[in-house]
């Protein structure tokens, strides 16, 4: 466990519709980031917040949004479905200070699958 | 953003050592290498970290020559449970370049018994 936590692990919706992913963060990180990974490709990196606010931005589509709330876990909104946003989603954290460069820490994943 | 270069994939045997060498020649000053594993449908997992000359921790080297224009992952005497995709990243991320936030393609080793 990585201390990570990603709901719901799996998730089945059709095309058009719209869902909710959701990210807690280890205990004392104030980073969470958000990763796409569909099959067999690699890691996009889709947006960044810190504290509640939005640090990076990475390949993130017009339809997904994401937020981070005060206690800081975060949500990923993605909304009008497409066959293609079949993925594996990844949430990630990091401490709010480190010497060298921030290490991220992974969630297990959430599977959404669009039919 | 330091872009990184690594092969796609390696082929190594059990007890062997690998070694994944990762080209970055647009590094910047304040940036760090940071190197994670990926098993299938899980979440990348943390290697090692360097900035300059040799960092060891208990599953890895990290190897980065004076220029810093490269880094090469050491993986010593593999497992079969080595089989993963090995990302190369590099970048700051506290305030400055965000690289060490892209993770790429990887190189996905494959070790045989």
């Amino acid at each position: 466990d990585s201390g990570v936590t990603q709901t719901p692990k799996h998730l089945i919706t059709a095309t058009g519709q719209r869902v909710t992913l959701r990210c807690s963060p280890r205990s004392g990180d104030l980073s969470v980031y958000w990763y796409q990974q569909s099959l067999d490709q690699g890691l996009q990196f889709l947006i960044q917040y810190y504290n509640g606010e939005e640090r990076a931005k990475g390949n993130i589509l017009e339809r997904f949004s994401a937020q981070q709330f005060p206690d800081l876990h975060s949500e990923l909104n993605l909304s009008s479905l497409e066959l293609g946003d079949s993925a594996l989603y990844f949430c990630a954290s990091s401490p709010p200070v480190s010497s060298g460069a921030n290490v991220l820490t992974f969630g297990a994943g959430s599977r959404l699958t669009v039919l | 953003l330091a872009k990184t270069t690594q092969p796609i994939s390696m082929d190594s045997y059990e007890g062997q050592e690998v070694n994944i060498t990762c080209s970055h020649n647009n590094i910047a000053t304040n940036d760090y290498i940071t190197w994670y594993q990926q098993f299938p449908s899980q979440g990348p997992r943390f290697i090692i970290q360097g900035y300059k000359t040799k960092v060891t921790n208990e599953v890895a080297s990290l190897f980065i020559p004076a220029d810093r224009k490269s880094s090469t992952l050491s993986l010593p005497r593999v497992s079969l449970s080595d089989t993963a995709v090995y990302y190369c990243l590099v970048g700051e991320g506290y305030g400055g370049s965000q690289g060490n936030l892209i993770f790429g393609k990887g190189t996905k080793l494959s070790v045989k018994p």
